[in-house]
């Protein structure tokens, strides 16, 4: 049984370098959503996924922030021109709309550090 | 705008005494979520309720969610070292994003 994974787990990068990250979600589950955690706190939605459509956007999700799913399996999440406050742990979760599906299931995370 | 309020932020306690943190909004959930995360991992789902009232236990763990859906608790008997960890709660509205609370770091000392 696998569950979510993401790659990589951590990345550390420079000011104003683009990063891209990776989530294969359970494989039956067809929902796909992405987080965003810092220090201390709980993970914040950024944005979700049914199938391969981008059903809605967090307004944490700034302009240079990018996610796809485009044969809604795995997903990527880019984002350009790194800043210091993008430093975080990037969480992948996946659900499926079956039966209530309401429950998700987290991955390991991508830590990312901007220098 | 931070819907989901748990308390307490932080408990130290002995291994074998027993706590309870409390998960508490205004709004109304469908669905209510406990996870464990430990440091540097994703979070672990424990349990999930959906039911007004539902009880469900895991073990030495016990979760409840309130009557009206919108105040859940997680109660440990005798805790261990192992349940070392950051308990979050997390509200669903029918499959959309979870909202989650602001995180109760548990530490158990032998």
């Amino acid at each position: 049984d696998t569950g979510v994974s993401q790659n990589p787990r951590h990345k550390i990068t420079k000011r104003g370098q683009n990063v891209t990250f990776r989530c294969d979600p359970i494989s039956e589950h067809n929902r796909l959503y992405w987080y965003r955690q810092t220090l201390g706190q709980g993970p914040e939605f950024l944005t979700y996924f049914q199938n391969e459509a981008q059903l809605e956007k967090s307004r944490l999700l700034s302009d240079r922030f990018s996610a796809e799913r485009p044969k809604g399996s795995f997903s990527t999440l880019e984002i350009q021109r790194t800043e210091q406050g993008d430093s975080a742990m990037y969480l992948c979760a996946s659900s499926s709309s079956q039966g209530g599906g309401e429950t998700q299931y987290f991955g390991p995370g991508t830590r990312l550090l901007v220098l | 705008t931070q819907l989901l309020e748990q308390s307490p932020q932080f408990l130290s306690i002995q291994e074998g005494e027993n706590l309870t943190v409390y998960c508490n909004s205004s709004s109304v959930f469908s669905s209510l979520q406990w996870y464990r995360q430990e440091p540097g991992e994703g979070p672990v789902l424990l349990v999930t309720v959906v039911t007004g009232g539902e009880v469900k236990k895991l073990k030495r763990l016990t979760f409840q969610f309130g009557d009206a859906r919108k105040d859940s608790s997680l109660h440990i008997t005798a805790a261990q070292p192992g349940d070392t960890g950051l308990y979050l709660c997390a509200g669903g509205r029918n499959t959309d994003k979870l909202i989650f609370g602001t995180g109760t770091r548990l530490q158990v000392f032998p």
